[in-house]
């Protein structure tokens, strides 16, 4: 079965410009979860979605967004970039949600903003 | 609300030796709590879990944890640490029933493992 897959693996942008990541879950897997890690924050929690809709959402400006499709892949956006999203943002999928069931992680997609 | 504090940023280790890792955690209500390993350049990938079953925990890799309530500590240990394990180690936590669909992380602490 394959993994958990992120696009791209490696951003490079500016500020003020937005971004698209995006994140295909283990077959079968309707749970979707975003964290951004930085060496200073460490891992925050972004947003969970399931079969398309949002059941959490962390404390992120709303600069960031997110949304899940009918066939589980979620992508997430962030608009207006600033320096300080640089990090490493991991998508994770599971079953039914992260709380209960494994979380299987992707490799994450390297955000640099200049 | 849940929080977990992982003492030691850095914990180092020769091969061989006990591996201890330390989390303790906060909750309002009783917890699920979980370890994941993150290996350089790689996603995170569980180890173990508690959800309120059997209080010692073993994981993969040799690994295990034991939930103790009046400690509120969730620690874990390995008898034997292997030039492999070295790489970064996430405690987290999140409510029991899983109604707040979020993984609360600790901030990690890097295992080192010298020969």
């Amino acid at each position: 079965k394959a993994g958990v897959t992120q696009t791209p693996r490696y951003l490079i942008k500016t500020r003020g410009q937005q971004v698209t990541l995006s994140c295909s879950p283990i077959s079968g897997h309707r749970s979707v979860s975003w964290y951004q890690q930085t060496p200073g924050q460490g891992l925050q929690f972004l947003f969970e979605y399931f079969s398309e809709t949002q059941r959490n959402k962390g404390n992120f400006p709303g600069r960031f967004s997110g949304r899940q499709f009918s066939n589980s892949r979620s992508e997430m956006n962030v608009s207006t970039l600033e320096l300080g999203d640089s990090a490493l943002y991991l998508c994770a999928s599971s079953l039914g949600g992260p709380s209960t069931d494994t979380q299987y992680f992707g490799p994450g997609t390297r955000l640099t903003v200049l | 609300a849940q929080s977990v504090t992982q003492l030691g940023s850095h914990v180092s280790v020769s091969e061989g030796a006990l591996v201890l890792l330390r989390c303790n955690y906060s909750s309002s209500v009783p917890p699920y709590l979980f370890w994941y390993v993150q290996y350089p350049n790689q996603g995170l990938q569980l180890l173990l879990k508690y959800t309120s079953a059997a209080t010692l925990v073993k994981g993969i890799n040799g690994f295990e944890a034991e939930f103790k309530k009046s400690e509120t500590s969730f620690h874990l240990t390995k008898p034997s640490a292997h030039m492999s394990d070295a790489a970064e180690y996430f405690c987290a936590v999140s409510m029991s029933g899983g109604s707040n669909y979020k993984l609360t992380f600790g901030k990690g602490t890097l295992l080192t493992v010298n020969p």
